[in-house]
């Protein structure tokens, strides 16, 4: 079945270092692939998405290509500030448009 | 951007209790509704897709008869809990959006501890 992994938490990164979530995931046919983004107390929010191979999704300084010969969509940014800090959920579309969520990364940033 | 909200965001009753979850679509009409659970550490789990007007369609595994859902109108779906015990703890998430087709707009979560 569908199923998608993402690196395991906490991430602990100082202000301006850069920043990579690895995800990968595994389905059939051709699935849109997602970041969403969850700030304390605050509900997930889209942060970007790619719909077919070697797109690119970017939002807010954040990109990810979704690479079909590697099945990864991972989450890059070059320089993170504090009010990065937060958990990143990679999510797949299946083909009944359902979606299909990574366990979630809790990513804290340093001043 | 669209708002989804989520009431009560934290609650705790006691065992053999119901308790019940609003979800509410606050600048959008929602057709489609969704109920998620999420255990700690742990991905988001889909337990079921309400349309307006319609019954709920259940994931396999998740009993219709503990976690009832109600969507009887474009901005309002209610999840209960009923006699509720301590496993049913957990954060419930819900998600609204025009179509099941279209993006799913989030609702901030609901705490759920079940002494």
């Amino acid at each position: 079945g569908n199923s998608v992994t993402q690196m395991e938490g906490p991430v602990t990164l100082s202000e301006e270092a850069f920043l990579t979530i690895n995800c990968t995931y595994t389905a059939t046919g051709y699935p849109s692939l997602f970041w969403y983004v969850q700030y304390p107390g605050e509900g997930l929010q889209l942060l970007l998405k790619a719909t077919k191979a070697d797109d690119k999704g970017s939002n807010k300084g954040f990109e990810a290509t979704y690479r079909k010969e590697t099945t990864s969509f991972h989450l890059e940014k070059g320089s993170v500030q504090v009010s990065d800090s937060a958990v990143y959920f990679c999510a797949l579309r299946d083909s009944n448009y359902q979606l299909i969520w990574g366990a979630g990364t809790k990513l804290i940033i340093k001043p | 951007g669209a708002v989804v909200s989520q009431h009560p965001s934290r609650v705790i009753c006691k065992s053999g209790t119901s308790v019940k979850i609003e979800c509410r679509s606050l600048d959008f009409q929602a057709t489609t509704m969704f109920w998620y659970r999420q255990f700690p550490k742990k991905s988001l789990m889909l337990m079921a897709t309400s349309n307006e007007g319609s019954k709920a369609t259940y994931e396999q595994g998740v009993e219709k008869d503990k976690f009832l859902i109600n969507h009887a109108s474009l901005t309002l779906s209610t999840l209960t809990v009923t006699s509720a015990h301590p496993e049913d703890s957990s954060f419930y998430i819900c998600s609204a959006s025009p179509g099941p087709k279209n993006e799913q707009f989030f609702g901030p979560g609901t705490r759920l501890t079940v002494l």
